[in-house]
């Protein structure tokens, strides 16, 4: 059972927008950034979004993050099949002193 | 260009001790935090452990407490993961991430490709 609860899939068609979302609580999401990677089958993890909505560079634009209260969203929008992939949101904890993930969304283009 | 590689992992019975290390390049290694999670086969990430810059702050999960220890070496530009009494609920591919700020609150923003630790009799 993981602290950050997302839902296990999530699937569009090309071109759509999806949705992912990330439910924590005040020692975790409510009061710290928000994390969101990428894992490729087969590869590392790959960060998407850092501290809620900040996107690293080279990454592209169709990828955006927001956080409210205790809940996080990553949105991806013109869905490509490359996209496919798992999803990870992650966020420090006060009360538990470490990193916490969500159990990862696997995202299916169909 | 960021790199870290992991070594170290292997096949290790119950009870034993394995020691993993993460060398880094392609940034200036002590003015970030550094982390160890890992990935059970076909499962999610789990956090195990974080270091701040200078070794001045250290934490871990409540699932290697006590068995494991996170060290870092900055004139080698390397980080360590000592893990003793090893468990087969241990059995994970163990990547080595780089904090983004110098305290380990924050989370990762490269990862290496990940050793394998294989824990079974």
């Amino acid at each position: 059972q993981s602290v950050l609860t997302q839902p296990p899939s999530a699937s569009g068609t090309p071109g759509q927008r999806v949705t992912i979302s990330c439910s924590g609580s005040s020692s975790n999401i409510g009061s710290n950034y928000v994390y969101w990677y990428q894992q490729l089958p087969g590869t590392a993890p790959k960060l998407l979004i850092s501290r809620n909505n900040q996107r690293p560079s080279g990454v592209p634009d169709r990828f955006s993050g927001s956080k409210s209260g205790t809940s996080a969203s990553l949105a991806i929008s013109g869905l490509r099949s490359e996209d496919e992939a798992d999803y990870y949101c992650a966020a420090w904890d006060d009360s538990l002193s470490g990193v916490v993930f969500g159990g990862g969304t696997k995202l299916t283009v169909l | 260009e960021v790199q870290l590689v992991e070594s170290g992992g292997g096949f290790v019975q119950p009870g034993r001790s394995l020691r993993l290390s993460c060398v880094a390049s392609g940034f200036t290694f002590d003015d970030y935090a550094m982390h160890w999670v890992r990935q059970a086969p076909g499962k999610g990430l789990e956090w195990v452990s974080g270091i701040t810059w200078n070794s001045g702050g250290i934490a871990y999960a409540d699932s290697v407490k006590g068995r494991f220890t996170i060290s870092r070496d900055n004139a080698k530009n390397s980080l360590y993961l000592q893990m003793n009494s090893l468990r087969t609920e241990d059995m994970a591919l163990y990547y080595c991430a780089k904090g983004t700020t110098v305290t380990y609150r924050d989370p990762f923003d490269h990862w290496g490709q990940g050793t394998l630790v294989t824990v079974s009799s």
